[in-house]
């Protein structure tokens, strides 16, 4: 089965408004990797948080290994923040990323 | 700082002919090198991990003969995609990590495939 469900899929705000994005995964978690995916497809690393939480800017991650889950909060969203949000996790156990399907973010002004 | 370059960016090719790209590490020494395919409309898939002392592991549906790997040193890889076909266009990136296990892997910006 799926091993990372990310969610939500798709996500509209107005400019301003604050996005929660999640990844939950049923095995266990050696690390998470967050990404922002170019329009031209290659992938800007946001944040790499095997647990616990880690901030940049506007950008926050929080990892809850018990939980197995994973967020990724913006705030005060910003229109060049639009676009596709990808998380990675790395298995336990050995190097495997698997990727989740993503979020395709669309701020509006 | 860890870099990871990929050659060429883009690349077409007729359907039934082979295709191969790079990828460099740059500013490390890659211990290992995973390459993944991102088809259109869906997310990036693993298609082999290649370790270090290691042979290389391909996962379900992709296979050493379909998807031949070189890594023979720490900072260069190269895939060949033979006998490329429509269902093997998209993304091929790849992403190298320093270390075993526990590490960010850096990944390159990708090389896009279209087959005609």
């Amino acid at each position: 089965g799926q091993q990372v469900q990310q969610s939500p899929a798709s996500l509209v705000l107005q400019e301003g408004e604050n996005a929660e994005l999640q990844c939950n995964f049923s095995t266990s978690l050696n690390s998470m990797q967050w990404f922002y995916q170019r329009p031209e497809g290659s992938l800007v690393s946001l944040f790499y948080n095997p647990s616990g939480t880690k901030q940049s800017g506007r950008l926050t991650s929080t990892t809850v290994i018990k939980e197995r889950r994973s967020s990724l909060h913006i705030s005060s969203s910003q229109i060049t923040d639009s676009g596709t949000y990808l998380c990675a996790m790395e298995h336990y156990g050995n190097e495997k990323i698997t990727f989740g399907a993503g979020t395709k973010l669309t701020i509006k002004p | 700082g860890a870099l990871v370059y990929q050659y060429p960016r883009r690349t077409i090719c007729k359907s039934g002919t082979s295709m191969r790209m790079e990828c460099q590490a740059v500013g490390f020494q890659a211990t290992s090198v995973a390459w993944y395919r991102q088809s259109p409309q869906k997310t990036f898939e693993l298609i082999a991990l290649s370790t270090v002392n290691s042979a290389i592991k391909y996962e379900q549906n992709f296979t050493q003969e379909k998807f031949p790997i070189s890594h023979p040193n720490l900072s260069f890889s190269s895939m060949t995609v033979l006998n490329a076909y429509l269902e093997d266009r998209g993304l091929y990136l790849c992403g190298a990590r320093e270390g075993f296990s526990s590490y960010e892997q850096y990944f390159g910006p990708g090389t896009r495939l279209t087959v005609l």
